[in-house]
């Protein structure tokens, strides 16, 4: 199966500012996901990143919020902007390939 | 969207013994995973199973699709199965569900 490159691991930021997730599969794929993990809780999809459009968010994600990159077909990011201390959680990319595939997660905390 | 119910919500084990966990899904589906969340968040893929019944070593898992039901048992377990159990569930790999997950704590 395919390995997913994600970065950073972790990080503390200042409320307001934006934090940039990325990540990169060893493989092409069609389909990318990003999916928000508060703490303690389960899993919750942010958006489907679609490679050469726009991305397809769920509801209660918005892409003022949560802008997603997606150039080709190994490579996406998840920005996280404006944030405050609500947005601490881990943020995880994930891959389409046999079954689907999880990045490491970016543990974010925000100040 | 799909309803995922997980139970039991938190187990504890003595190292050696032997547990099921449960998963419910809301609707009928043709995908289903097992994921494993150690510790440090790490998301592992254990099992892709819409239906049937697969075995990787002490790990196996059963899904009843027909019932809406799957099962992960865990036999002879050991501490470094420790961590949060995650099942999902979705049609043809779009939009997975998660469930709320079982957490496992295996003691020496």
């Amino acid at each position: 199966s395919a390995v997913i490159s994600q970065k950073p691991s972790r990080d503390i930021c200042q409320r307001g500012t934006s934090l940039t997730i990325q990540c990169q599969v060893d493989s092409q794929v069609t389909m990318m996901f990003w999916y928000r993990q508060q703490p303690g809780q389960s899993l919750t999809l942010i958006a489907t990143a679609n490679q050469g459009s726009e991305a397809t968010y769920e509801s209660g994600f918005v892409i003022d919020k949560f802008p997603i990159s997606r150039p080709n077909l190994t490579f996406s990011t998840l920005t996280v902007s404006n944030m405050s201390p609500e947005d601490s959680s881990i943020y995880l990319c994930s891959a389409l390939t046999v079954g689907y595939t999880f990045g490491s997660g970016t543990r974010l905390t925000v100040v | 969207g799909i309803q995922v119910e997980q139970s039991p919500p938190d187990l504890i084990l003595q190292e050696g013994a032997n547990s099921t966990l449960r998963c419910n899904f809301s609707d009928s589906v043709n995908n289903l995973q097992w994921f494993h969340q150690n510790p440090w968040g790490q998301l592992i893929n254990l099992f892709y199973i819409p239906s049937g019944t697969k075995q990787n070593g002490r790990l196996s898992a059963t899904t009843v699709a027909t019932e809406r039901y799957s099962l992960l048992y865990i036999s002879s377990s050991q501490t470094t199965d420790s961590g949060v159990y995650f099942c999902a569930a979705g049609y043809n790999f779009n939009k997975f569900y998660f469930g709320s997950g079982t957490k496992l704590n295996v003691k020496p």
